[in-house]
């Protein structure tokens, strides 16, 4: 089955670790993204990534990183310096870009808590 | 500012009631998206659409380009309908998001 998975579904850190979300996706999909969701917003942009090896800072990339050297993977670090990072965090992908023309996938998200 | 406003924030109704979610955007688009969260938090798309209406089953979506105006409609609604739904509008690679509507359909 073609999809989008992400792990784990929970995640708990100490403040100052730094943590990584893992997305993986078998659409063949170019464009994947990373979404932060808090209670009563919007998803807001993290990073996203068009290419293998390229990607660009979204509207709120402070405190996280990101890396595309696979098309199938676009990991999320949420580091130390992320002052709030206690959120449901969503990875999409699409055959192009989404804002564009294309539908957009979304992954079953990871729920970050700081201890 | 929120670019995607949506109306209501919470809506509660009962079973086989007509259902209108609106949405209204400040700036021109490609794409105008229409998804659903479910209570568990994964979400999925439901329409995108640029023009006109699309139908899938008890769900319609509509736009007006004119009036930045787009509406999700649900017929015969049912409590399994019971979500988040959400409106997107295409920007530049990727989407801005409304805050959604949360929709209890009541048996």
């Amino acid at each position: 089955d073609g999809g989008i998975t992400q792990s784990p579904k929970y995640l708990f850190r100490k403040e100052g670790q730094n943590v990584t979300l893992s997305c993986e996706q078998n659409l063949n999909h170019d464009a994947m993204y990373w979404y932060r969701q808090d209670p009563g917003q919007g998803l807001r942009l993290i990073y996203y990534s068009q290419i293998v090896n390229d990607f660009q800072k979204g509207d709120i990339a402070e405190g996280y990183s990101v890396s595309r050297e696979k098309k199938e993977s676009f990991p999320l670090t949420v580091t130390s310096a992320q002052k709030n990072p206690t959120a449901f965090y969503l990875c999409a992908s699409s055959t192009g870009l989404a804002g564009v023309n294309d539908e957009q996938f979304f992954g079953p998200g990871t729920r970050l808590t700081v201890l | 500012k929120n670019e995607v406003e949506q109306s209501p924030q919470n809506l509660t109704a009962q079973e086989g009631e007509f259902i209108t979610i609106n949405c209204s955007y400040s700036v021109g688009i490609s794409a105008l998206h229409w998804l659903q969260q479910h209570p568990g938090g994964g979400i999925v798309s439901l329409f995108m659409l640029s023009s006109g209406k699309k139908k899938h089953g008890r769900l319609i979506a509509t736009i007006n380009i004119q009036e930045k105006h787009s509406s999700l409609h649900i017929t015969a609604s049912h409590p399994r309908d019971s979500a988040v739904y959400i409106c997107a509008r295409g920007s530049q690679g990727n989407l801005i998001f409304g805050k959604g509507t949360k929709l209890s359909v009541k048996p």
